[in-house]
């Protein structure tokens, strides 16, 4: 069983504090995947990794950066939080490109007061 | 306009109802298709993949129409346990630009 954990269910932070959320899945998936998710957006992609030390933007990756120096592990930092980046934010893994059946986190629900 | 777009619903439905969902989708270059479920406060997991001939799982059917580039999922003698958000998801060519819809919120009820 595939299985993606994510470093905290819950965090409350204060604008302007770094933030760091850590993803860590078990299975040796090369594809790693952070997106958040908002009421009536859906889920958006804010960055992924294909191998390690790689990463490829998505559709909002500003006020986000992100390292992959393990492949087990993906991490996704807000350098600055802001009010407008109170969310839930998921993590996936996807074994390799071409096969694109994505595994999930449980999610990190972050507040930024 | 969005690239993935699903009726939100909220669908109420009573136990042993049969309810169907569509999905469409405005890129061309979309290549794989499928629907995860997700329920409240929880991940989304993958339901089924979704294939030209269509495919069927239990109660659960699904079906793609390229020509009018929407796909569909029916659900047949609705559990409570069907209650959900079901989201569409489509894949572009290539592998790796993913688009979620907003998800189709479904009530089952006794």
């Amino acid at each position: 069983d595939v299985k993606v954990t994510q470093s905290s269910r819950y965090l409350v932070k204060r604008t302007g504090e770094k933030v760091f959320l850590e993803c860590v899945q078990d299975m040796d998936h090369e594809n790693m995947f952070w997106y958040r998710q908002d009421p009536g957006l859906g889920l958006r992609l804010i960055y992924f990794s294909y191998d390690v030390k790689m990463k490829e933007k998505g559709d909002i990756p500003e006020g986000y950066s992100v390292s992959r120096e393990k492949k087990e592990r993906f991490s996704l930092i807000l350098e600055s939080a802001s009010t407008n980046q109170t969310s839930m934010y998921l993590c996936a893994s996807s074994l390799r490109r071409g096969v694109e059946t994505q595994y999930f986190g449980p999610g990190t629900r972050l507040l930024v007061l | 306009r969005k690239e993935v777009e699903q009726d939100p619903g909220p669908f109420n439905v009573p136990e042993g109802a049969t309810v169907a969902f569509n999905c469409t989708y405005s890129n061309s270059a979309s290549q794989s298709f499928f629907w995860y479920r997700q329920d409240c406060r929880k991940e989304p997991k993958l339901l089924m993949s979704v294939y030209s001939s269509g495919n069927e799982d239990g109660r659960f059917t699904a079906q793609l129409n390229r020509a009018s580039q929407y796909i569909s999922l029916l659900i047949r003698d609705s559990k409570l346990s069907d209650s959900a958000t079901y989201l569409c998801v489509v894949i572009l060519t290539g592998g790796f630009k993913t688009i979620f819809g907003a998800g189709t919120r479904l009530f089952v009820k006794a």
